[in-house]
């Protein structure tokens, strides 16, 4: 079982749609990250929680440390945001990597 | 600043061979991470260094794989004898506590052994 998992695998939404990405931890961790990897390979880093929400531009990240549990949203989506999702844990820069849930956004 | 940059983008090997993957961070981070992404695993930490120093090797799956950090500018992860299970992509990331983001990737280096 992996320590960080996410729901669902792959989401397929129309544009303008509110979409919800899931992410669960079994493992002890001190932030928790969302990461956006691009159909070309790249990675960027969205956003480090340790608690509550953040929010950047149309993207909002929850955490919910006694359920150990995140959720990634993104509002109005385009199909820019077409990209694989990551969720990751971590303590002391040691990040356990969710498996990604693959995004396509249709116009 | 042009962001952490990774050489080679692709590279392929004939089994055997000895690999260097480079890696320059961004400048004044003080972290820097070697990650490798396969389809099977997804990705997983190689190893990690803190002003230079490797703090976290734990993920370097064999004696095959090195890495170093001889100046904070620097870094390369050598695989040697390379091997075809080898394939993968190798990520590159700097980061800076306190910064945002957090941490940023490199392009990274897509490896191909036959």
């Amino acid at each position: 079982k992996n320590e960080v998992e996410q729901s669902p695998q792959n989401l397929t939404a129309q544009e303008g749609e509110f979409i919800t990405i899931n992410c669960s931890y079994s493992v002890g961790i001190s932030a928790l990250h969302w990461l956006q990897q691009h159909p070309g390979g790249g990675i960027v880093s969205l956003f480090m929680l340790s608690s509550g929400k953040k929010k950047h531009g149309r993207l909002i990240a929850t955490i919910n440390i006694q359920e150990k549990h995140s959720s990634l949203h993104i509002t109005a989506s385009h199909p820019r945001d077409s990209a694989v999702y990551i969720c990751a844990g971590g303590a002391t820069n040691k990040l356990i990597f969710g498996t990604g849930t693959l995004l396509a956004v249709q116009p | 600043d042009a962001g952490v940059i990774q050489s080679p983008r692709h590279e392929v090997t004939e089994m055997g061979q000895e690999v260097t993957l480079r890696c320059k961070p961004i400048s004044g981070h003080n972290s820097l991470f070697w990650y490798r992404q396969t389809m099977m695993r997804g990705l997983e930490l190689l190893i990690y260094f803190n002003n230079n120093v490797p703090i976290d090797d734990s993920g370097m799956p064999e004696d095959r794989f090195s890495a170093k950090m001889p100046n904070a500018s620097f870094s390369t992860l050598k695989i040697q004898p390379s091997e075809p299970r080898d394939s993968a992509v190798y990520f590159c990331a700097s980061s800076l506590a306190g910064s945002y983001p957090l941490y940023t990737f490199g392009s990274g280096t897509r490896l191909t052994v036959v």
